[in-house]
């Protein structure tokens, strides 16, 4: 079983929708958890630091499970500009705080 | 400001041929990644540094693969012999601080033939 799994997708979706992507870690000990963004043919970027308490930034809103080892990715009013691939990703400390990146999710918004 | 520089940005070689990718990591960062990407297995962490002492080489995958870093702004991968099956895009990557925020360079897109 992977660290870190999401939904692979595609996710198509139309302008303006809501589109949420999750994932789920398997080591109960993980400490640390992000969404990074990775656009075709680039190299990953930080979107948003994932807390206890949820965080919204913007239209992006980020929530984490510690019972069910479950991350969420919100994201509303989506923008064209919006498609790319969103990874999740979780650090643990016992592991010297290296970054576990799941496979990824593919979102792709229409006009 | 420079990002993380890594070169060559594309290789194409042949097998058995030995490889070398370079990474300057940002200025003041004291840890630096060594990622690999590809489709079936996504993002995978070889080895990563802090201040230039490798702490985790557990995702090298085999003796083929060695990586160094002399001082605090260089880092080399290097493959020998290259086979198919290393053909990915390479991503280094520095941080300030652990876990913190990674940034990543452009990365080395590597095909062996």
């Amino acid at each position: 079983r992977k660290e870190v799994e999401q939904d692979p997708g595609p996710f198509n979706v139309p302008e303006g929708a809501t589109v949420a992507f999750n994932c789920t870690y398997s080591n109960s000990a993980s400490q640390s958890f992000f969404w990074y963004r990775q656009d075709c043919r680039k190299e990953p970027k930080l979107l948003m630091s994932v807390y206890s308490s949820g965080n919204e930034d913007g239209r992006f809103t980020a929530q984490l499970n510690r019972a069910s080892q479950y991350i969420s990715l919100l994201i509303r009013d989506s923008k064209l500009s919006d498609s790319a691939t969103y990874l999740c990703v979780v650090s643990n400390y016992n592991q010297g705080g290296k970054l576990i990146f799941g496979q990824g999710t593919e979102l792709s918004v229409k006009p | 400001d420079a990002g993380v520089i890594q070169s060559p940005r594309h290789e194409v070689t042949e097998m058995g041929q030995e490889v070398t990718l370079r990474c300057k990591p940002i200025s003041g960062h004291d840890y630096l990644f060594w990622y690999r990407q590809t489709m079936m297995r996504g993002l995978e962490l070889l080895i990563y540094f802090n201040n230039n002492v490798p702490i985790d080489d557990s995702g090298m995958p085999e003796d083929r693969f060695s990586a160094k870093m002399p001082n605090a702004s260089f880092s080399t991968l290097k493959i020998q012999p290259s086979e198919p099956r290393d053909s990915a895009v390479y991503f280094c990557a520095s941080s300030f601080d652990r876990p913190g925020e990674l940034f990543f360079g452009e990365g080395s897109r590597l095909t062996v033939l």
